[in-house]
């Protein structure tokens, strides 16, 4: 079946500090991949996305390429800050899915630490 | 805009009490979903909807029930709650079908049941 995994946190890292979260996906086809963050108390918000093989996704400081060959979409931001702590989640959604529905990893948590 | 907005924020029931949780979106989406996270697990899909009157069951149903009568509204039914229903409840709605649409999240149920 389809399914997504992200490495397990909680992550714990120094302001500044380079930041990876590894998010690797199994899928029939060729899905969209997405990551998301949930900050303390909110709701999920869109952080990046990439359609298509090669594609690579960025806001806010946060680079993730779609890499078909390793079935791989880590997340990468060079230098974090405290108000970058929250919950990553990476997901995928099928392209032959009609209803849009999203398959989530079971999320990473990073701490940034001043 | 105010988005997709949830009530209540939180709530505890006791062991096979009802309730309904409250989604409402002003986005004119026509896709919406219910989804439950429970720690450590990422999210789990419960029921869909992809326009008024039409409704079907996600990943994890079992114990759930869910109406759509109007675009705005799509409320959750629990009855009979159980121990295993503790969890944060969250709904999504997104604007179609194609992979660029991002779901737009509320900001979660924290439901108890004891």
């Amino acid at each position: 079946g389809n399914s997504v995994t992200q490495m397990e946190g909680p992550v714990t890292l120094s302001e500044e500090a380079f930041l990876t979260i590894n998010c690797t996906y199994t899928a029939t086809g060729y899905p969209s991949l997405f990551w998301y963050v949930q900050y303390p108390g909110e709701g999920l918000q869109l952080l990046l996305k990439a359609t298509k093989a090669d594609d690579k996704g960025s806001n806010k400081g946060f680079e993730a390429t779609y890499r078909k060959e390793t079935t791989s979409f880590h997340l990468e931001k060079g230098s974090v800050q405290v108000s970058d702590s929250a919950v990553y989640f990476c997901a995928l959604r099928l392209t032959t899915d009609s209803w849009g529905k999203l398959q989530f990893g079971a999320g990473t948590q990073v701490v940034v630490t001043p | 805009n105010a988005g997709v907005t949830q009530t209540p924020k939180f709530r505890i029931l006791k062991i096979g009490q009802s309730m309904t949780l409250q989604c409402t979106q002003d986005m004119n989406h026509n896709y919406m979903y219910w989804y439950r996270q429970d720690p450590g697990m990422g999210l789990k899909l419960i029921y869909y909807s992809v326009g008024a009157g039409i409704t079907d069951k996600g990943e994890v149903p079992n114990g759930y029930n869910v109406s759509r009568s109007t675009t705005e509204d799509f409320p959750l039914r629990l009855e009979l709650a159980a121990p295993s229903q503790t969890s944060v409840y969250f709904c999504a709605s997104s604007y179609g079908l194609a992979a660029s649409y991002e779901q737009y999240f509320g900001p979660g149920t924290r439901l108890t049941v004891t």
